[in-house]
């Protein structure tokens, strides 16, 4: 089945600083997304983004799917932001799609 | 927005005993999912669903079944709890057949088995 990497595995940074968050995939999707876990548990969606790029506030994420990767920019860091941050992408599975998670990339933002 | 809700945030239970996890989504989607999520692991599937009363397994359907009996619940079923079933448990729907919809996740229940 298709493989996805994130990188680094865990991100300290201070609060104000700008984080690139990477995904790697191994085959070609045609779903990509980027959530936000935070620290209760709670999957945000953060972007629905097989190609190209998106805004919002002060997130932004690229997908360049030719060549199998995304990344997830987040600007002028908060403390709010601390918690995981997953990459997904769709795979079909028995006729239906389904998403198959990265390993996830622990994000902490000191004050 | 799409609103998924899990009956419960936290549930502990004995071993043995049949544990019901509800999940009910309110904007029509055809698709529902069941995942769980340790550490180190990672989201795993369990089980999902394209239809009423249609069920798919996942990677690791051992120790679960699932019932889905209207378009809106998608319930996962232990049928006798184990301490390894202790984990966070994860529902999500997404909506349509084929590609092009994003997926929207509950905020979860954490089950501890004792």
């Amino acid at each position: 089945g298709i493989q996805v990497e994130q990188s680094p595995p865990d991100l300290i940074l201070q609060e104000g600083a700008n984080s690139t968050l990477r995904c790697n995939f191994s085959d070609s999707v045609n779903n990509l997304q980027w959530f936000h876990q935070n620290p209760w548990g709670q999957l945000i969606n953060l972007f629905y983004i097989p190609s190209g790029t998106k805004q919002n506030g002060r997130l932004s994420a690229t997908t360049v799917a030719t060549e199998r990767y995304s990344l997830l920019y987040i600007s002028s860091s908060q403390t709010t932001d601390s918690g995981v941050y997953f990459c997904a992408v769709d795979q079909i599975h028995q006729g239906a799609q389904k998403l198959v998670f990265g390993q996830g990339t622990r994000l902490t933002i000191n004050p | 927005d799409v609103k998924v809700t899990q009956s419960s945030r936290y549930l502990v239970k004995r071993t043995g005993e049949k544990v019901f996890l509800e999940c009910v989504q309110d904007m029509d989607h055809e698709n529902m999912f069941w995942y769980r999520q340790d550490p180190g692991l990672g989201l795993r599937l369990i089980y999902f669903s394209y239809d009423v009363k249609m069920k798919e397994k996942g990677d690791i359907p051992e120790g679960y079944s699932v019932s889905r009996e209207k378009k809106e619940r998608f319930s996962l079923i232990l049928e006798s709890a184990s301490t390894n079933q202790t984990s966070m448990y994860l529902c999500a729907s997404s909506g349509g057949q084929g590609w092009g919809y994003g997926y929207t996740f509950g905020s979860g229940t954490r089950l501890t088995v004792v």
